[in-house]
């Protein structure tokens, strides 16, 4: 059962630029994590903000959640060409085990 | 050097075998999860176990097999009655549900 939605499938920027990555959801969450994955690679956490949290920052990474919206976004400032990688949004319900969505994939282009 | 191993990293089988793959983790967490990922998706959970000697099914459980019998590792089978099991598999251990999971290397099968 698919909870968190990625949007857009797919983003091309300019090393240096901003990525932007938007994730929503549907029923109500306890926290809602970034993960990262290389190609051929296994999945990377990159950070996890509560549902009491609205904002939460990781060197380049900041996240924001918006439970009233029902999203969250994840933010790369100044982009590197080793950013370029799928990311997935995961949702976790009360008690229960993450949900992934199907990702976003981000090229980098140096 | 605290992690969570899969083996082997690619495993090519023939139609019919039944195949297992294996999952250790050092990191003395209680759950621990298999993952099936084909080409352009997400994750879709097999099974899942968040204790020694429990497991239940995942959103895509048939023709799988996990065993639990160590808090270290949980094996799956990929039987014959799966009727696609060409994919990329993860598995990936937590202290418990809901916080972050890390993630093994992957196994790639390829039947044919």
């Amino acid at each position: 059962s698919q909870q968190g939605e990625e949007d857009p499938q797919a983003l091309s920027i300019q090393e240096g630029e901003n990525a932007t990555m938007n994730c929503s959801y549907k029923t109500s969450i306890n926290n809602l994590q970034w993960y990262r994955q290389n190609s051929g690679r296994g999945l990377v956490h990159l950070i996890l903000i509560r549902s009491n949290e609205r904002e939460k920052h990781s060197g380049r990474l900041r996240v924001t959640l918006d439970t009233s919206k029902k999203s969250s976004s994840l933010l790369i400032t100044a982009s590197r060409a080793a950013d370029t990688a799928s990311y997935f949004c995961a949702t976790a319900e009360a008690n229960s085990k993450l949900t992934f969505g199907k990702g976003i994939t981000l090229s980098v282009r140096p | 050097d605290g992690g969570i191993t899969q083996s082997p990293k690619y495993l090519f089988r023939k139609e019919g075998q039944n195949v297992t793959l294996s999952c250790e983790q050092n990191l003395n967490h209680d759950a621990m999860y298999w993952y099936r990922q084909d080409p352009g998706q997400g994750l879709r959970l097999i099974y899942y176990s968040q204790i020694v000697n429990d497991f239940q099914k995942g959103d895509i459980a048939e023709g799988y097999s996990v065993s639990r019998e160590k808090k270290e590792s949980f094996p799956l089978t990929v039987t014959s009655a799966q009727k696609n099991p060409t994919a990329f598999y993860l598995c990936a251990s937590s202290f418990a549900h809901g916080y972050e999971q890390y993630f093994g290397p992957g196994t790639r099968l390829t039947v044919t």
